[in-house]
């Protein structure tokens, strides 16, 4: 079954620290690739997008993630966490264009002063 | 820029009775999704909704039923609650094929149930 792993459900790290949120899917084949933050008690907004373009994918807030195919992955990075940055993260993929989203576990990343 | 708009933002029933969540797309989406996140959970996908007709089904309960109307507007019945149909209801709305950005959702804001 087509599947979305997101390695660890919480990340903690330092303000101005690197940030590394890691996210792995089931299929060989290209899918379309999403991150989405979800601060409390609120929706689900989109931080960027792979739709088979660059590999490298820049986002909002500063944050980008790489398609890597060989490693079936997706992981999401930014430079220097932000206080403002401690929410929840969730991968997503979709395996056809306009199809549903199957989403990660979630990760939490708490962001320490 | 409009967003996704999702009636009411808070909802209490009780257990056995029915809800009715509404959700209004952006203009010019004709994509309809319906996803269940439950406490501490990842959202699920429940149905869509392509130019009226379902076009996807997922972990929707037998209680539950949806329907896009001619505004593209969708609504979420649910019938006989229980407990465990406490949870954020998400509806999303993707844009037309022709706009090049088919593959992107977004979200409203959630109608938080709560069943007692």
């Amino acid at each position: 079954a087509q599947s979305v792993t997101q390695l660890g459900s919480h990340v903690s790290v330092s303000e101005g620290a690197l940030v590394l949120l890691r996210c792995n899917y089931s299929s060989s084949v290209p899918p379309y690739l999403f991150w989405y933050v979800q601060y409390p008690n609120q929706g689900l907004q989109l931080l960027l997008k792979y739709t088979s373009a660059a590999t490298l994918v820049k986002g909002i807030n500063g944050f980008e993630a790489e398609f890597k195919k060989s490693e079936t992955s997706f992981h999401l990075t930014k430079p220097s966490a932000h206080m403002s940055d401690a929410a929840e993260y969730f991968c997503a993929v979709s395996w056809t264009q306009g199809g549903k989203l199957i989403f990660g576990q979630g990760t939490e990343l708490s962001v320490k002063p | 820029a409009a967003g996704v708009i999702q009636s009411p933002r808070h909802l209490i029933k009780e257990k056995r009775e029915t809800a009715t969540l509404k959700c209004y797309p952006i203009p010019r989406h004709d994509t309809v999704y319906w996803y269940q996140q439950g406490p501490g959970q990842d959202p699920q996908f429940l149905i869509s909704f392509y130019e009226k007709m379902q076009s996807d089904k997922g972990s929707i309960p037998d209680r539950f039923s949806a329907q896009q109307f001619s505004d593209y507007h969708s609504e979420l019945n649910m019938s006989s609650l229980e407990l465990g149909d406490s949870a954020l209801y998400f509806c999303a709305s993707s844009p037309p094929g022709s706009g090049g950005n088919q593959e992107t959702q977004y979200f409203g804001p959630g109608t938080r149930l709560l069943v007692l």
